[in-house]
């Protein structure tokens, strides 16, 4: 999983209680992101980061927060948890964007995964 | 809105046969269209990717095929085996300094001895 752990990697947790995820590389790379995948709606993008204390939002930021103090973490955080944020949540990193003629592009490589359920 | 609609759902194989995934797009701005192999209990794993400025890009038994007029690209598996049993996603994205990648909603296949 290309030198990417995700901890913990399984969680049961109670509805209001806080959250926090940790994904952890060792390949040095820029770029962080969180995903949430469920049935029927693939992986979307939570929050992402382009450097230490650089982050955004994603398409389904609402109930989620995140931080990068070093470069090789990026944790995400629910700070009241909600049965609709039951999902497996995957982190991805990347290396520097490549360049090919005109265009930019990079290659997103993902760990392990949690899978958080919210009682 | 989704922006990349992937088909079919789940697939079901047998093998030596041709597996054909497709994914279709909204935004004419995407220049980088992935797709992802993932199995049970991992994350997923870039098996191929292409740019639009070629109409097909081939590796082993995986080939994308790309119509950028119709916004539209599939994944063809050729001589399926067992082992290729997964869940697929296709992903687009527009270059730029993060190159956020959007995903379609997976297709499982399964591959039949």
């Amino acid at each position: 999983d290309a030198g990417i752990t995700q901890s913990p990697r399984h969680k049961v947790t109670e509805t209001g209680t806080p959250v926090t995820l940790r994904c952890h590389q060792t390949e040095n790379h820029r770029y962080m992101y969180w995903y949430r995948q469920d049935p029927g709606h693939g992986l979307r993008l939570i929050h992402y980061s382009y450097g230490v204390k650089d982050t955004d939002k994603g398409e389904v930021s609402d109930g989620y927060s995140v931080s990068r103090s070093k470069t090789e973490d990026f944790l995400l955080t629910l700070e009241s948890a909600t049965s609709s944020q039951t999902s497996v949540y995957f982190c991805a990193i990347s290396e520097s964007t490549r360049t090919s003629g005109s265009s930019s592009y990079n290659e997103q490589f993902f760990g392990p995964g949690t899978r958080l359920t919210v009682l | 809105q989704q922006q990349v609609k992937q088909s079919p759902q789940s697939l079901i194989v047998q093998k030596g046969g041709i597996s054909i995934i497709n994914c279709a797009y909204e935004n004419t701005a995407f220049d980088y269209f992935p797709w992802y192999q993932q199995f049970p209990g991992k994350g997923p794993a870039l098996l191929i990717a292409i740019r639009p400025d070629v109409s097909e890009k081939k590796e082993g038994r995986f080939t994308i095929s790309f119509n950028k007029s119709a916004k539209q690209f599939s994944l063809h598996i050729m001589d399926s085996q067992p082992g290729d049993s997964a869940t697929y996603f296709c992903a687009a994205s527009k270059s730029g300094a993060t190159n956020k990648l959007i995903f379609g909603t997976g297709t499982l296949l399964a591959v039949q001895p």
